[in-house]
Protein backbone atom coordinates (compact mmCIF):
# COMPACT_ATOMS: atom_id res chain seq x y z
CA UNK A 1 0.00 0.00 0.00
CA UNK A 2 1.23 3.42 -1.05
CA UNK A 3 2.06 5.66 2.17
CA UNK A 4 0.10 8.04 3.98
CA UNK A 5 2.25 10.28 6.08
CA UNK A 6 0.40 12.78 9.09
CA UNK A 7 3.46 14.13 10.91
CA UNK A 8 1.57 15.42 13.65
CA UNK A 9 0.59 13.28 16.44
CA UNK A 10 -1.38 15.50 18.16
CA UNK A 11 -1.89 19.06 18.37
CA UNK A 12 -3.52 21.93 20.82
CA UNK A 13 -5.61 25.13 19.28
CA UNK A 14 -7.87 27.56 21.08
CA UNK A 15 -11.12 27.51 20.68
CA UNK A 16 -12.12 30.05 17.33
CA UNK A 17 -8.58 29.71 16.14
CA UNK A 18 -7.98 27.69 12.57
CA UNK A 19 -5.62 25.28 12.95
CA UNK A 20 -3.48 23.13 10.09
CA UNK A 21 -3.11 19.46 10.15
CA UNK A 22 -0.46 17.69 8.03
CA UNK A 23 -0.53 14.97 4.89
CA UNK A 24 1.32 14.02 2.56
CA UNK A 25 1.43 10.78 -0.13
CA UNK A 26 3.14 8.41 -2.10
CA UNK A 27 1.36 8.17 -5.63
CA UNK A 28 2.42 7.05 -9.19
CA UNK A 29 -1.63 6.89 -10.25
CA UNK A 30 -2.39 10.19 -12.12
CA UNK A 31 -5.55 10.10 -10.85
CA UNK A 32 -6.80 9.33 -7.16
CA UNK A 33 -8.48 10.92 -4.30
CA UNK A 34 -7.76 12.62 -0.84
CA UNK A 35 -10.27 12.03 2.01
CA UNK A 36 -10.62 13.58 5.56
CA UNK A 37 -12.61 12.07 8.54
CA UNK A 38 -12.68 12.57 11.56
CA UNK A 39 -13.00 10.44 14.85
CA UNK A 40 -14.56 11.56 17.92
CA UNK A 41 -13.89 9.86 20.64
CA UNK A 42 -17.16 7.79 20.88
CA UNK A 43 -15.20 5.82 17.87
CA UNK A 44 -17.41 6.40 14.45
CA UNK A 45 -15.84 7.46 11.71
CA UNK A 46 -17.23 10.77 10.09
CA UNK A 47 -16.56 11.81 6.36
CA UNK A 48 -15.12 16.01 6.07
CA UNK A 49 -14.05 16.33 2.85
CA UNK A 50 -12.51 15.36 -0.43
CA UNK A 51 -10.06 16.49 -3.46
CA UNK A 52 -10.14 14.92 -6.55
CA UNK A 53 -6.30 14.43 -8.10
CA UNK A 54 -8.07 16.50 -11.45
CA UNK A 55 -9.90 18.98 -9.10
CA UNK A 56 -8.84 22.44 -10.15
CA UNK A 57 -10.15 24.61 -6.75
CA UNK A 58 -9.08 23.39 -3.32
CA UNK A 59 -12.35 21.56 -1.64
CA UNK A 60 -13.86 23.49 0.81
CA UNK A 61 -16.78 22.04 3.03
CA UNK A 62 -17.93 24.31 5.79
CA UNK A 63 -15.12 24.80 7.96
CA UNK A 64 -13.30 23.01 6.58
CA UNK A 65 -11.29 23.58 3.38
CA UNK A 66 -7.98 21.59 2.37
CA UNK A 67 -5.33 22.72 0.82
CA UNK A 68 -4.23 20.78 -2.02
CA UNK A 69 -0.59 21.27 -3.47
CA UNK A 70 -0.44 18.29 -5.93
CA UNK A 71 3.31 18.75 -6.70
CA UNK A 72 4.50 18.77 -3.44
CA UNK A 73 1.90 15.84 -2.65
CA UNK A 74 0.82 17.17 0.33
CA UNK A 75 -3.08 17.55 0.92
CA UNK A 76 -3.47 19.91 4.18
CA UNK A 77 -6.81 20.22 6.28
CA UNK A 78 -7.60 23.50 7.68
CA UNK A 79 -10.15 23.98 10.41
CA UNK A 80 -10.77 27.63 10.76
CA UNK A 81 -12.78 29.15 13.68
CA UNK A 82 -12.23 25.66 15.33
CA UNK A 83 -15.08 24.68 18.09
CA UNK A 84 -14.75 22.47 21.39
CA UNK A 85 -16.76 19.79 19.61
CA UNK A 86 -13.74 19.65 16.85
CA UNK A 87 -11.46 18.02 19.76
CA UNK A 88 -11.13 14.51 17.46
CA UNK A 89 -8.63 12.31 16.02
CA UNK A 90 -8.24 13.51 12.01
CA UNK A 91 -6.92 11.20 9.41
CA UNK A 92 -6.06 11.48 6.19
CA UNK A 93 -6.74 8.89 3.44
CA UNK A 94 -5.92 8.18 -0.03
CA UNK A 95 -8.29 6.63 -2.58
CA UNK A 96 -6.44 3.80 -4.09
CA UNK A 97 -7.81 2.22 -7.86
CA UNK A 98 -8.12 3.30 -11.09
CA UNK A 99 -11.76 4.12 -10.76
CA UNK A 100 -14.36 1.75 -11.90
CA UNK A 101 -12.20 -0.70 -10.41
CA UNK A 102 -12.14 -0.18 -6.83
CA UNK A 103 -11.75 2.32 -4.47
CA UNK A 104 -9.90 1.11 -1.24
CA UNK A 105 -8.45 3.43 1.20
CA UNK A 106 -4.98 3.97 2.45
CA UNK A 107 -4.91 6.03 5.83
CA UNK A 108 -2.29 7.79 7.54
CA UNK A 109 -1.65 7.47 11.34
CA UNK A 110 -4.10 10.19 12.60
CA UNK A 111 -3.61 13.48 14.37
CA UNK A 112 -5.15 14.59 17.52
CA UNK A 113 -6.36 17.98 17.75
CA UNK A 114 -7.92 19.24 21.06
CA UNK A 115 -9.62 22.16 21.10
CA UNK A 116 -8.87 24.60 23.92
CA UNK A 117 -11.56 26.93 25.75
CA UNK B 1 -32.31 4.11 6.14
CA UNK B 2 -29.82 2.42 8.68
CA UNK B 3 -26.23 2.77 6.97
CA UNK B 4 -24.21 0.34 7.99
CA UNK B 5 -25.21 -1.47 10.77
CA UNK B 6 -22.13 -4.06 12.51
CA UNK B 7 -23.13 -6.68 15.09
CA UNK B 8 -21.51 -7.45 17.93
CA UNK B 9 -20.22 -3.75 18.92
CA UNK B 10 -17.83 -5.39 21.64
CA UNK B 11 -16.89 -9.06 22.11
CA UNK B 12 -13.96 -10.90 24.20
CA UNK B 13 -12.63 -13.99 22.49
CA UNK B 14 -10.61 -16.79 24.27
CA UNK B 15 -7.17 -17.57 22.35
CA UNK B 16 -8.07 -20.30 19.85
CA UNK B 17 -12.20 -19.57 19.41
CA UNK B 18 -13.70 -18.61 16.06
CA UNK B 19 -16.30 -15.65 15.58
CA UNK B 20 -18.17 -14.02 12.71
CA UNK B 21 -18.56 -9.90 12.60
CA UNK B 22 -21.93 -9.30 10.98
CA UNK B 23 -22.25 -6.61 8.79
CA UNK B 24 -24.88 -5.39 6.77
CA UNK B 25 -25.76 -1.88 4.37
CA UNK B 26 -28.93 -0.81 3.19
CA UNK B 27 -27.77 1.72 0.60
CA UNK B 28 -27.02 -0.72 -2.30
CA UNK B 29 -23.81 -0.17 -2.07
CA UNK B 30 -21.74 -2.04 -4.74
CA UNK B 31 -18.61 -2.07 -2.71
CA UNK B 32 -17.53 -3.17 1.12
CA UNK B 33 -14.86 -3.56 2.95
CA UNK B 34 -13.20 -4.21 6.39
CA UNK B 35 -10.98 -2.22 8.30
CA UNK B 36 -9.24 -2.78 11.68
CA UNK B 37 -7.91 -0.15 13.66
CA UNK B 38 -4.85 -0.67 16.11
CA UNK B 39 -4.63 1.59 19.05
CA UNK B 40 -3.30 4.96 18.38
CA UNK B 41 -3.29 3.94 14.55
CA UNK B 42 -4.95 4.78 10.68
CA UNK B 43 -6.90 2.11 9.93
CA UNK B 44 -5.69 -1.05 7.80
CA UNK B 45 -7.97 -2.96 4.78
CA UNK B 46 -7.90 -6.47 6.16
CA UNK B 47 -10.53 -7.76 2.75
CA UNK B 48 -12.74 -5.65 0.46
CA UNK B 49 -16.00 -6.99 -2.41
CA UNK B 50 -16.75 -5.18 -5.26
CA UNK B 51 -20.13 -7.05 -5.40
CA UNK B 52 -21.48 -10.33 -4.57
CA UNK B 53 -19.79 -12.92 -5.00
CA UNK B 54 -16.13 -10.98 -5.49
CA UNK B 55 -14.00 -10.42 -2.48
CA UNK B 56 -10.04 -9.95 -2.75
CA UNK B 57 -7.23 -9.23 0.39
CA UNK B 58 -6.22 -5.72 1.57
CA UNK B 59 -3.04 -5.17 3.61
CA UNK B 60 -3.67 -7.00 6.41
CA UNK B 61 -5.75 -10.40 5.29
CA UNK B 62 -4.13 -13.17 7.60
CA UNK B 63 -6.12 -15.12 10.07
CA UNK B 64 -9.37 -13.99 8.14
CA UNK B 65 -12.29 -14.77 5.94
CA UNK B 66 -15.06 -13.14 4.47
CA UNK B 67 -18.02 -14.27 1.90
CA UNK B 68 -20.72 -11.39 0.11
CA UNK B 69 -23.40 -13.63 -1.32
CA UNK B 70 -25.67 -10.69 -0.90
CA UNK B 71 -25.26 -6.95 -1.68
CA UNK B 72 -26.00 -5.92 1.74
CA UNK B 73 -24.02 -8.33 3.81
CA UNK B 74 -20.53 -8.87 4.04
CA UNK B 75 -19.36 -10.96 7.04
CA UNK B 76 -15.90 -10.87 8.55
CA UNK B 77 -14.69 -14.41 10.04
CA UNK B 78 -12.21 -14.94 12.86
CA UNK B 79 -11.16 -18.65 12.60
CA UNK B 80 -8.99 -18.65 15.24
CA UNK B 81 -8.12 -16.20 17.31
CA UNK B 82 -5.07 -14.70 18.36
CA UNK B 83 -3.87 -12.01 20.69
CA UNK B 84 -2.43 -10.05 17.50
CA UNK B 85 -6.73 -9.52 16.38
CA UNK B 86 -7.34 -7.73 19.31
CA UNK B 87 -8.46 -4.07 17.33
CA UNK B 88 -11.63 -2.22 16.49
CA UNK B 89 -13.22 -3.42 13.30
CA UNK B 90 -14.44 -1.14 10.85
CA UNK B 91 -16.76 -2.30 7.80
CA UNK B 92 -17.30 0.33 5.15
CA UNK B 93 -19.60 0.41 1.80
CA UNK B 94 -19.66 3.01 -0.91
CA UNK B 95 -21.41 3.31 -4.27
CA UNK B 96 -20.23 2.79 -7.90
CA UNK B 97 -19.14 5.71 -9.49
CA UNK B 98 -18.15 5.40 -12.99
CA UNK B 99 -14.76 7.36 -13.89
CA UNK B 100 -11.24 7.96 -13.10
CA UNK B 101 -11.20 10.24 -10.26
CA UNK B 102 -14.74 9.89 -9.68
CA UNK B 103 -16.03 11.01 -5.62
CA UNK B 104 -16.67 7.78 -3.85
CA UNK B 105 -17.13 8.26 -0.06
CA UNK B 106 -16.87 5.29 2.26
CA UNK B 107 -19.75 5.01 5.24
CA UNK B 108 -19.06 3.51 7.94
CA UNK B 109 -20.23 1.38 10.42
CA UNK B 110 -19.80 2.08 14.45
CA UNK B 111 -17.11 -0.43 14.63
CA UNK B 112 -16.91 -3.67 16.99
CA UNK B 113 -13.94 -3.70 19.59
CA UNK B 114 -13.02 -7.12 19.69
CA UNK B 115 -10.68 -8.13 22.69
CA UNK B 116 -8.69 -11.76 22.81
CA UNK B 117 -7.29 -12.77 25.71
Amino acid sequence: AQKITQTQPGMFVQEKEAVTLDCTYDTSDPSYGLFWYKQPSSGEMIFLIYQGSYDQQNATEGRYSLNFQKARKSANLVISASQLGDSAMYFCARREGRGGNDYKLSFGAGTTVTVRA
Amino acid sequence: NAGVTQTPKFRILKIGQSMTLQCTQDMNHNYMYWYRQDPGMGLKLIYYSVGAGITDKGEVPNGYNVSRSTTEDFPLRLELAAPSQTSVYFCASSPRVGGAGGYNEQFFGPGTRLTVL
